[in-house]
This record gives structure tokens, C-alpha cells and sequence, in this order.
């Protein structure tokens, strides 16, 4: 596809479940970003990946989520043990260079915690 | 740490009118990137516009254009002849040295047919 294209689209996990959620960048895009969104907010930056190499998971809120990308090019964001506070809009984008390059976004996933 | 301040949470617009969005920012950087996206009710976020913080000359991109004051971190987005497809969260983001974008809260703006 020519996007950023982000799955599922919506998801509702009840408390305590894993969820994966998935990103698949525009292709030959080099660097991987993942944002959360809560309610009314901006994003807040989680992660980010340069190729397969994860060089920055300093927004990660807690050792329950976890990010990969093992060939360079899918990525996928889990986050184990689901809290409420975990509700929010999961935010990819992809760009063709680092960190100053433009961001491509995804549609998200908005993931609710029930 | 590099911040980014949206001090109007909603604005509205006449169809056909102008509207400025503000947005102030810090930073320690010297080589900097500014951004404002757009985000309809689609969730997707748009690139709306981007400045370079060494370039004097503000960005304009068809009926929007910036304001840049670097001296006074300001960064203010100014939409012309606004339509209703102009609707959406407006976000102004900042991307300096090696860390990755910053976004401020957001500021909603709506258009009036």
C-alpha cells in the first residue's frame, strides 16, 4: 500500500489480557516510530526503530509494553497485562530518514481497557 | 528537554476568513525542525507544514503559512480562506538534534459554513 497502514483498528481487551498490536510502514522506510494518544491529548512518543535496531524506547511507560521489528519492516507494539490507564490511540509512523525527516502516520489503534 | 505550548485548546472560523493558530516551543538546539499536523476525526495526522529553524524565510504551503519567530520561540500556523475541510485538532511538533518529535496538546479548530 502507499500508507502507513495500522491493525486492528479498534480493540477492546479486558483487564489483565496481552494485546499486539500492528504496523506495516511504508515500504523502504528506514525509521519506525510509535506514539500514544490519550484522550484529547497530543501524542506522546514511545519508541523508535531504525531499521530492525531499536534505538530509543525511552517512552515506554512500563516494562509491560514491548516493541519489535525483527526484519526492518512490520512492527508490533505488545503490551502485556492491559490496564485502564492503557486506553488510548496507538499512533505509527514511518519516515524515510531520522528524526528530522516527516513523519508518516497510520489510522492508529484505539484501544480501550475495559 | 524540549517542549512544545498550545495556549488555545478550541478556536472557530468563518468559512472564507483567517485564522492563526500560536504555538510557543524550547529548546537548546540550534538545528531544529518545526511542524504543525493536522488531525481529522479519521485519527490520521497530516502534514500540514514544516520549517526549518535555520531558514529566515516562513514557510508557506498554498493557503497555509507560518509565522516564525525564532528569538521568541513562537511558531503560529495561518490558515486563508478557511473551508470546512479544514476541520480537525491542529498540532504544532518540534524535532531538534537526535530525539524524536514533540507535539503539544493540540488546538481544535472548527469552520462555520
Amino acid at each position: 500500500g502507499a500508507g502507513v497502514s495500522q491493525s486492528p483498528r479498534y480493540k477492546v481487551a479486558k483487564r489483565g489480557q496481552d494485546v499486539a498490536l500492528r504496523c506495516d510502514p511504508i515500504s523502504g522506510h528506514v525509521s519506525l516510530f510509535w506514539y500514544q494518544q490519550a484522550l484529547g491529548q497530543g501524542p506522546e512518543f514511545l519508541t523508535y526503530f531504525q531499521n530492525e535496531a531499536q534505538l530509543d524506547k525511552s517512552g515506554l511507560p512500563s516494562d509491560r509494553f514491548f516493541a519489535e521489528r525483527p526484519e526492518g519492516s512490520v512492527s508490533t507494539l505488545k503490551i502485556q497485562r492491559t490496564q485502564q490507564e492503557d486506553s488510548a490511540v496507538y499512533l505509527c509512523a514511518s519516515s524515510a530518514q531520522a528524526y528530522n525527516s516527516p513523519l508518516h502516520f497510520g489510522n492508529g489503534t484505539r484501544l480501550t481497557v475495559t | 528537554a524540549q517542549t512544545v505550548t498550545q495556549s488555545q485548546p478550541e478556536m472557530s472560523v468563518q468559512e472564507a476568513e483567517t485564522v492563526t493558530l500560536s504555538c510557543t516551543y524550547d529548546t537548546s538546539e540550534n538545528n531544529y525542525y518545526l511542524f504543525w499536523y493536522k488531525q481529522p476525526p479519521s485519527r490520521q495526522m497530516i502534514l500540514v507544514i514544516r520549517q526549518e529553524a535555520y531558514k529566515q524565510q516562513n514557510a508557506t504551503e498554498n493557503r497555509f503559512s507560518v509565522n516564525f519567530q525564532k528569538a521568541a520561540k513562537s511558531f503560529s500556523l495561518k490558515i486563508s480562506d478557511s473551508q470546512l475541510g479544514d476541520t480537525a485538532m491542529y498540532f504544532c511538533a518540534l524535532c531538534g538534534g537526535n530525539t524524536p518529535l514533540v507535539f503539544g496538546k493540540g488546538t481544535r479548530l472548527s469552520v462555520i459554513a
